[in-house]
């Protein structure tokens, strides 16, 4: 069965500083989907990044980016210049390729940015 | 785009009323919509896969006579927790994708107190 495993139940991080938060995983398939959440106090889920394992550069958008080392099946999430709005819980979910859509959720990082 | 609405945001009932929850594709059509469950501080338990037009695949441990799904239409999934008790105050949320190999999106969820 897949497994998604976060080892940092919490984290801060200086505002303007870059923070790492890890994520492994656990799968016999070749194909596959990675995503991480952001979860705010608001409790809206919110598509942070995306990255598909047949693709071997990492994803990036903007201020996010994924060192995705898929022999080693890890997923991790670089935040730089944190910012006080990147306060929120962050899950790492995985997905199968094909039919099952079905999501394999981490069990979170809290994350606090300071000023 | 791909923007997901959940309604209500927030309803408090009394112990055996049964409570409808309207999950909204606003701009796709979404075949498969996801029921989550989550509690303080946890991650994202899913109850029910909801398929258009057919029967929801229930997860192990969930009632389907307790949490009824009906997904009529291709933008529309309900979840309906009959008779409801104090036990299942809970934050629900559901998702949908706009397609087969999509990330899922969220809606902003229901945060449900029964007293």
């Amino acid at each position: 069965a897949q497994t998604v495993t976060q080892s940092q139940p919490e984290m801060s991080v200086q505002e303007a500083e870059t923070v790492t938060l890890s994520c492994t995983y656990d799968t016999s398939e070749s194909n596959y989907y990675l995503f991480w959440y952001k979860q705010p106090p608001s409790r809206q889920m919110i598509l942070v990044i995306r990255q598909e394992a047949y693709k071997q550069q990492n994803a990036t958008e903007n201020r996010f980016s994924v060192n995705f080392q898929k022999a080693a099946k890890s997923f991790s999430l670089k935040i730089s210049d944190s910012q006080l709005g990147d306060t929120a819980m962050y899950f790492c979910a995985f997905r199968n390729a094909g039919n099952n859509r079905k999501l394999i959720w981490g069990l979170g990082t809290s994350l606090a940015v300071n000023p | 785009g791909a923007v997901v609405s959940q309604h209500p945001s927030w309803v408090i009932c009394k112990s055996g009323t049964s409570v409808k929850i309207e999950c909204r594709s606003l701009d796709f059509q979404a075949t498969t919509m996801f029921w989550y469950r989550q509690f303080p501080k946890q991650s994202l338990m899913l109850m029910a896969t909801s398929n258009e037009g057919s029967k929801a695949t229930y997860e192990q441990g969930v009632e389907k006579d307790k949490f009824l799904i009906n997904h009529a239409s291709l933008t529309l999934s309900t979840l309906t927790v009959t008779s409801a008790h104090p036990e299942d105050s809970s934050f629900y949320i559901c998702s949908a994708a706009t397609g087969s190999n999509q990330p899922q999106h969220f809606g902003d969820g229901t945060r449900l107190s029964i007293l």
